[in-house]
């Protein structure tokens, strides 16, 4: 199986700061990383899929860097609604993984 | 725009089999990976496993045992089932579509339910 860690697990900060998350997978995934964000009570929604590539609608400031194990989201400046747990993605292997989570609070 | 819903009992006795489906609307069924992914409470998400338009399967080997994924192209719903249900089999269950062209991504998610194993 291919493990997938994030870091930090949660972190506080405030509008306007500039925000980053990591994402390490115990062996090499290439560019098949994904990013999702989830709001308490709903489904997760993509982010950014092959590690850079942002999904239709989303919000310049959120971008995606990485490739092989290590990968980074980076939020170029938090906004009020970007309040939520953030969750990385495998789809490397047959079996797709998810990373533990990081939960993004308010300061 | 593609939509998802979940439906099926809330409450699984344990050892029983958990079964829910998941209606495809306002759009095809074809080119993608159907697949279930759960959460239990306050915790991470887990991919279950995927059954393809061609009707191949793939599963999560920590159950692969106990999940079954189906479909029904004709009716656009696809199905899971989990037997020999425990408490850790507590979750909200969400159906998604994967779409190859954005690498395997989980692009459509259906809004969840939960479920919940107890006597």
């Amino acid at each position: 199986d291919i493990e997938m860690t994030q870091s930090p697990s949660s972190l506080s900060a405030s509008v306007g700061d500039r925000v980053t998350i990591t994402c390490r997978a115990s062996q090499s995934i290439s560019t098949y990383l994904h990013w999702y964000q989830q709001k308490p009570g709903k489904a997760p929604k993509l982010l950014i899929y092959s590690a850079s590539s942002l999904q239709s609608g989303v919000p310049s400031r959120f971008s995606g860097s990485g490739s092989g194990t290590d990968f980074t989201l980076t939020i170029s400046s938090l906004q009020p609604e970007d309040f939520a747990t953030y969750h990385c993605q495998q789809g490397y292997s047959t079996k797709w993984t998810f990373g533990q989570g990081t939960k993004v609070e308010i300061k | 725009q593609v939509q998802l819903q979940e439906s099926g009992p809330g409450l699984v006795k344990p050892s029983e089999t958990l079964s829910l489906t998941c209606t495809v609307s306002g759009g095809s069924i074809s080119n993608y990976y159907w697949s279930w992914i759960r959460q239990p409470p306050g915790k991470g998400l887990e991919w279950l496993g995927y059954m393809s338009n061609s009707g191949s399967t793939n599963y999560n080997p920590s159950l692969k045992s106990r999940v079954t994924i189906s479909g029904e192209a004709s009716k656009k719903q696809f199905s899971l089932k989990v037997s020999s249900v425990t408490a850790a089999d507590t979750a909200v269950y969400y159906c998604t579509r994967a779409i190859t062209g954005l690498a395997d991504a989980f692009d459509v998610w259906g809004q969840g339910t939960m479920v919940t194993v107890s006597s």
